[in-house]
């Protein structure tokens, strides 16, 4: 089945404790990317990648790490969190920039 | 700065009735519009998508309509079913023909619709 995975799906944590979520998809996809999505504001991107090892920033990159060593997969790394990045985090994939995104079931994520 | 807008935070219509849902932008370089649809715990699924070379684009129950020069579109939903109750966002994108343009989709707040039986 052609889809988007995150892990984990739910995460409690407290400020400054380093944590990575995972981006996985099935589709070769060579486009990916991280958005956020907080009440009132919609989905925001914070870092997309056009292929391997191409990763450049979006609308809210402050405090998130990216990386693409393979095309499966992009990891949002939050290397020291706050309170202000408690949010529900998604991550979106397609074959390019031009086509439709295919979207993971979400990871809700709440910095103590 | 919100480049789109979805004004209603809400909506409910009874089964079988139309649903109308409206989104507004204000960026004159988007191109292409696309409606997701979210149910809880789940991801954004992708709906429809106009061009902005169109001003009507049609799938099943689903129409999308554009009005480049009110900067305004819609998305119509008929007859409306219990299924559809979701959130609705709407997503713009600017020309992908520049080599600047990074596929970012810029998304509206969402609209909760509920169809009641």
């Amino acid at each position: 089945e052609a889809q988007v995975t995150q892990n984990p799906r739910y995460l409690i944590t407290v400020t400054g404790k380093k944590l990575t979520v995972t981006c996985s998809q099935n589709m070769n996809h060579e486009y990916m990317s991280w958005y956020r999505q907080d009440p009132g504001l919609g989905l925001r991107q914070i870092y997309y990648s056009m292929n391997v090892e191409v990763t450049d920033k979006g609308d809210v990159p402050e405090g998130y790490k990216v990386s693409r060593k393979e095309k499966r997969n992009f990891p949002l790394i939050l290397e020291s969190p706050s309170p202000n990045q408690t949010s529900l985090y998604f991550c979106a994939s397609s074959l390019s920039k031009a086509t439709e995104q295919f979207f993971g079931p979400g990871t809700r994520l709440t910095v103590l | 700065d919100q480049q789109v807008k979805q004004n209603s935070p809400s909506l409910s219509v009874q089964e079988g009735r139309i649903s109308i849902l409206n989104c507004d932008y204000t960026n004159s370089m988007f191109d292409y519009f696309l409606w997701y649809k979210k149910y809880p715990a789940e991801g954004p699924t992708f709906l429809i998508s106009i061009s902005s070379i169109k001003d009507k684009n049609e799938d099943g129950r689903f129409t999308v309509f554009l009005n480049k020069s009110a900067k305004h579109l819609s998305l119509h939903i008929v007859p409306s079913q219990p299924g559809d109750s979701a959130v609705y966002f709407c997503a713009a994108r600017s020309s992908i023909r520049g080599s600047s343009n990074t596929g970012k989709l810029i998304f509206g707040q969402g609209t909760t619709l509920q169809v009641k039986p």
